[in-house]
């Protein structure tokens, strides 16, 4: 079946830039969803279709996709942002949803 | 505002069946899709199964599961209470999670774009 791997945590200062990678075989060849998840609350979707953001979400989260490579890139770090991160993408074989493991963010 | 609430008994005996309903407010089941999601403490998010109501399909109430729990999960649609339910029989320890409830919407992709707050569900004799 197919899988979506991320790592376990990231860091981050204040102000600076976040970068969560996931990663998947062809991953560039489907569409890959972000979701934010902050300690005690459900998911929210913060990026869609790669790069696309609901109404509501910060231009500061943006998205890229190529490769074997997604990537969820937060500018300008805030406190607020501190969350785990969920990769999503479509398993066709399986016709079903595959969510990557998560990625907690620390801003310190 | 649209809104999604999870209900149903947080304790299920080993074994037994695991029964809960998403009821949704402020808005229509139609033309969206349904989905369950469920998270172990501590670890990441695992889809169970969607139901179709007009959102992708022209014919409404198609399931699709999760393959590795596809021989244990029935999903149901209710439009006349606006709810829908999930049901995974056979549970054990391994089926205690956070259940979701979850929306689907072509103004997003068909991703999840409106969640339920979350029921925690144990199994445990």
């Amino acid at each position: 079946s197919y899988e979506l791997t991320q790592a376990p945590s990231v860091s981050v200062s204040p102000g600076q830039t976040a970068r969560i990678t996931c990663s998947g075989d062809k991953l560039g060849d489907r569409y890959v969803t972000w979701y934010q998840q902050r300690p005690g609350q459900s998911p929210r979707l913060v990026i869609y279709q790669d790069t696309k953001r609901p109404s509501g979400i910060p231009e500061r989260f943006s998205g890229s996709n190529s490769g074997n490579t997604a990537a969820l890139t937060i500018s300008g770090t805030q406190a607020m942002d501190e969350a785990d991160y969920h990769c999503q993408a479509w398993d066709t074989r399986t016709t079903s949803v595959i969510f990557g493991g998560g990625t907690k963010l620390t801003v310190l | 505002q649209v809104q999604l609430q999870e209900s149903g008994p947080r304790l299920v005996k080993p074994s037994e069946t695991l029964s809960l309903i998403c009821s949704v407010s402020g808005g229509s089941l139609s033309g969206h899709d349904w989905n369950w999601i469920r998270q172990p403490a501590g670890k990441g998010l695992e889809w169970i199964g969607r139901l179709y109501n007009g959102g992708r399909m022209y014919n409404g109430g198609g399931t699709n599961y999760s393959p590795s729990l596809k021989s244990r999960v029935t999903m149901s649609l209710d439009t006349s209470k606006s709810q829908f339910s999930l049901n995974l029989i056979s549970v054990t320890a391994a089926d205690t999670a956070m259940y979701f409830c979850a929306r689907e919407s072509a103004e997003t992709g068909y991703q999840f774009d409106l969640w339920g707050q979350g029921t925690l569900v144990t199994v445990s004799s």
